[in-house]
């Protein structure tokens, strides 16, 4: 599978704990999304990188989340001290940076926080 | 600020019954327009998408959408669903000036095709 994968697919966790996800773009693919999906909600911007850098983040982003892309292949999207409110679907894009630049999508990662 | 709205958040149709799905954006520059779906228990694809040229543009699956720049609005079509149509679709803008092309999404338009 050549797409964006997204693992883990789901996660439960208790409140107060940290989790991180992981996300891997489509080989070659210099731009990185992160969106945050919650239920009858589109998704909306949590953060975006350019190869390793990461150019901006969205202020839904808390002092509690923090993202990386050390390499410029793979991300990951780290939630600190986990709260009830950070439930919901994370979503992964990537794209080519070039030409018409589309984003395609990994099929996320639900998070559940008891 | 960009926004999205979609105007109809539960539709349902019965097969061969033409679909319309409403959405309007606000931005004051020039914007790419997309529509994504999402069938049950899969991830968000590309359905269509507009950047310039011909308004009316045609996706997969038999779906069009019109771009009216006075109106703000980017409408989705179908002349005859499926059941296999039955999904989630999200209308998205992003800011063709921008660098980071990040979409701005509106909250969805639910589908159900009864066969």
């Amino acid at each position: 599978d050549t797409g964006v994968s997204q693992d883990p697919r789901h996660k439960i966790t208790k409140r107060g704990q940290n989790v991180t996800f992981r996300c891997d773009p489509i080989s070659e693919h210099n731009r990185l999304y992160w969106y945050r999906q919650t239920l009858g909600q589109g998704p909306e911007f949590l953060t975006y990188f350019q190869n390793e850098a990461q150019l901006e983040k969205s202020r839904l982003l808390s002092d509690r989340f923090s993202a990386e892309r050390p390499k410029g292949s793979f991300s990951t999207l780290e939630i600190q001290r986990t709260e009830q409110g950070d439930s919901a679907m994370y979503l992964c894009a990537s794209s080519s940076g070039t030409g018409e630049n589309i984003q395609y999508f990994g099929a996320g990662t639900r998070l559940s926080v008891l | 600020a960009q926004s999205v709205s979609q105007h109809n958040h539960h539709v349902i149709l019965s097969e061969a019954a033409s679909l319309e799905l409403g959405c309007n954006y606000s931005y004051g520059g020039t914007v790419n327009l997309f529509w994504y779906v999402q069938y049950p228990g899969q991830h968000l694809q590309l359905l269509l998408k507009y950047f310039s040229g011909d308004p009316l543009v045609k996706g997969i699956k038999g779906f069009e959408a019109e771009f009216i720049k006075s109106k703000f609005s980017f409408n989705l079509r179908k002349p005859s669903v499926q059941w296999s149509d039955t999904a989630e679709y999200f209308c998205a803008v992003n800011d063709r000036a921008g660098n980071n092309r990040k979409l701005i999404w509106g909250l969805g338009t639910s589908l159900a095709v009864n066969p």
